[in-house]
This record gives C-alpha cells, structure tokens and sequence, in this order.
C-alpha cells in the first residue's frame, strides 16, 4: 500500500534561518507531488506541484522553492526564512490529473 | 487562486441532524472531490463525483453537482460528534496537468 511521510511534524525556527522540509512517498512510482499551506484557520494555498523529477511549477511567487531530486522525494526550502512563512505546510500525492490526493500529516513551522 | 468555494464558512449543528455544505466553482472539470480535515491533521479524501455525475453516495454522505451551476453540494445525514472537522471541496485547475485546487472549507462543529 501507499503511504507518505512528512517531517517533522512541528518546527520553530527564527526569521532569517533557512529551512527545509522533506516529504516522501512510498508504494507508488511516478506521482503528482503538491505543498500546500496553510494558514490559521483557512484554507489550502498550493504552492508547488510536480509531475516529474526535476519538474516543478511554482503557483506562488515567495521566498521558498521546491525540488524533486527522486521520483518520490518532495522538498520544501527556503534560503531565509519571513514571520510570514509561518503556517502549516502539508504535502500530498496523487496519481495523476483527476485522481484524489493523499496527503501527510503536516508540519507546524512558526517563524520567530 | 481560489477554484473552489465553500459556504458556509461555518456551521454548528446538534448530533443526529444533517450537515449541508456548498462548494462554487469558476471554470469546466473533470471532476470534484471532497475532503475532510480534523483540527491540525493532513486532509483526507472522502468522495469524487466525475462530472458525468448528478449524485454519488458513500454511508452517509451524499454528493451532488451541478456543472450548469458549478456547484456541488456534500450531505452528511445523521450526523455525530466524531463528524466534527472541516470540508473542503477541490478541483483540478482546468487544462492543467496536476494543479490541484482547493476551498477555503467549512468547519463543521457538531454538538453531542
């Protein structure tokens, strides 16, 4: 079966650090990979999808950026962390356009 | 960009009664999904409605959709306190490869 695991599951880092947060899929080949975040309370905002290795599209422009150096290995960094990168960042999987998304257990980062 | 969006943003009811929430949409789809995520965790997929599709049931749920409207509305009958959570519709960004798109939800609070 397929599983995903994102770690860690909490992270205080201070404004200006850098970070990185790494998400893997087992069980699976080939998969649609997506960050998200989100805020208190609200809503899901996708920030990178990948459909293949080395392929990343970015749907937010910010200080963080995403890479994809295996097949089903996802990673969420950031040279200098904002305050306004706090939030939780979740990764999912998918199989492909139009299927569901499975996704990891998330990450609380709080920048201070 | 927001595909979907839920209404209400929140809604409190007693255990037993039913929960409808409402999703929009903005552009053509292949297909729409439903989530659910409790406080603090990863989503988890609860149902996908092709949009060939008037009306699909899983226990107690019940999705419908309107393409005419682009709208989709998930039922969740007798409901419990372990209901508590909040929705999310989601959809594919039209003509995209595996941009997946999300609501900003409904909290659903349900009352013993």
């Amino acid at each position: 079966s397929q599983t995903i695991h994102q770690w860690p599951a909490t992270l205080v880092q201070p404004v200006g650090s850098p970070l990185s947060l790494e998400c893997t899929v087992e069980g699976t080949s080939n998969p649609n990979l997506y960050w998200y975040r989100q805020a208190a309370g609200r809503g899901l905002q996708l920030l990178f999808y990948s459909v293949g290795i080395g392929q990343i599209s970015s749907e937010v422009p910010q200080n963080l950026s995403a890479s994809r150096p295996q097949d089903r290995q996802f990673i969420l960094s950031s040279k200098k962390l904002l305050l306004s990168d706090s939030g939780f960042y979740l990764c999912a999987w998918s199989s492909g356009m139009n299927t569901e998304a499975f996704f990891g257990q998330g990450t609380r980062l709080t920048v201070v | 960009s927001q595909q979907g969006e839920e209404d209400p943003q929140a809604l409190s009811i007693q255990e037993g009664e039913n929960a409808t929430m409402n999703c929009s949409y903005k552009t053509s789809i292949n297909n729409l999904q439903w989530y659910r995520q409790n406080s603090g965790r990863g989503l988890v997929h609860l149902i996908l409605i092709r949009s060939n599709e008037r009306e699909k049931h899983s226990g107690r749920l019940r999705v419908t959709l309107d393409t005419s409207k682009k709208s989709s509305s998930l039922l969740i009958t007798a409901s419990r306190a372990a209901d508590t959570a909040s929705y999310f519709c989601a959809t594919y960004h039209g003509g995209s490869q595996g941009n997946l798109i999300f609501g900003k939800g409904t909290k659903l609070s349900v009352k013993p």
